[in-house]
């Protein structure tokens, strides 16, 4: 168990519906992270939060959006949904700010788009 | 893009044996980590290595660290049918993201 929450575990919804994905980091880490994985593939990052500021960028859509919450918990909300968003979408913490240390990732949230 | 690139992609062995994958990055890095991933579950951190360091050993992994060549090589000794999982390499390019290679996908044979 790395201590990373993140609900749902499954997700299916249609295509133009919006979701939010919810993730708890590791109690004391100020550092939370989103990637997308679709099927096979490696792991898309997405964007980086550090104690509710935003901190670097990736790969993530106009679609997409995130933030992190005073609690240090984060949402990533998908919306106008297509089928191609079907994926894995995985959290991840770390106490620091910067690259210095490992990630501590979640079990995932599975979306399907039908 | 991508900035770490795993090889070779897929690799089956049978228990007992080594297992060497290697992992290419573009850009200058302040680390390289490795992640195992079981059939869609969450990664889990096996090592870190810092750019000054060349080699490290935790258990049965050997991980070495060439920045001159930009790669990076995962040694797996004396495989067993629990290794199987996919592989990853990630850097951090020396920003606050760490970037994920492609995996590779290991396959332990019993």
């Amino acid at each position: 168990d790395s201590g990373v929450t993140q609900t749902p575990k499954h997700l299916i919804t249609a295509t133009g519906q919006r979701v939010t994905l919810r993730c708890s980091p590791r109690s004391g880490d100020l550092s939370v992270y989103w990637y997308q994985q679709s099927l096979d593939q490696g792991l898309q990052f997405l964007i980086q939060y550090y104690n509710g500021e935003e901190r670097a960028k990736g790969n993530i859509l106009e679609r997409f959006s995130a933030q992190q919450f005073p609690d240090l918990h984060s949402e990533l909300n998908l919306s106008s949904l297509e089928l191609g968003d079907s994926a894995l979408y995985f959290c991840a913490s770390s106490p620091t700010p910067a690259n210095t240390g490992e990630l501590f990732f979640g079990e995932g949230s599975r979306l399907t788009v039908l | 893009s991508q900035q770490g690139e795993e090889d070779p992609q897929a690799l089956s062995i049978q228990e007992g044996e080594n297992a060497t994958m290697n992992c290419s990055y573009k850009t200058s890095i302040n680390n390289l980590q490795w992640y195992r991933q079981n059939s869609g579950r969450g990664l889990v951190h096996l090592i870190l290595i810092r750019s000054n360091e060349r080699e490290k050993h935790s258990g049965r992994l050997r991980v070495t660290l060439d920045t001159s060549k930009k790669s990076s090589s995962l040694l797996i000794t004396a495989s067993r049918a629990a290794d199987t999982a996919s592989y990853f390499c990630a850097t951090d390019a020396g920003t606050y993201k760490y970037i994920f290679g492609t995996g590779t996908r290991l396959k332990v044979l019993a």
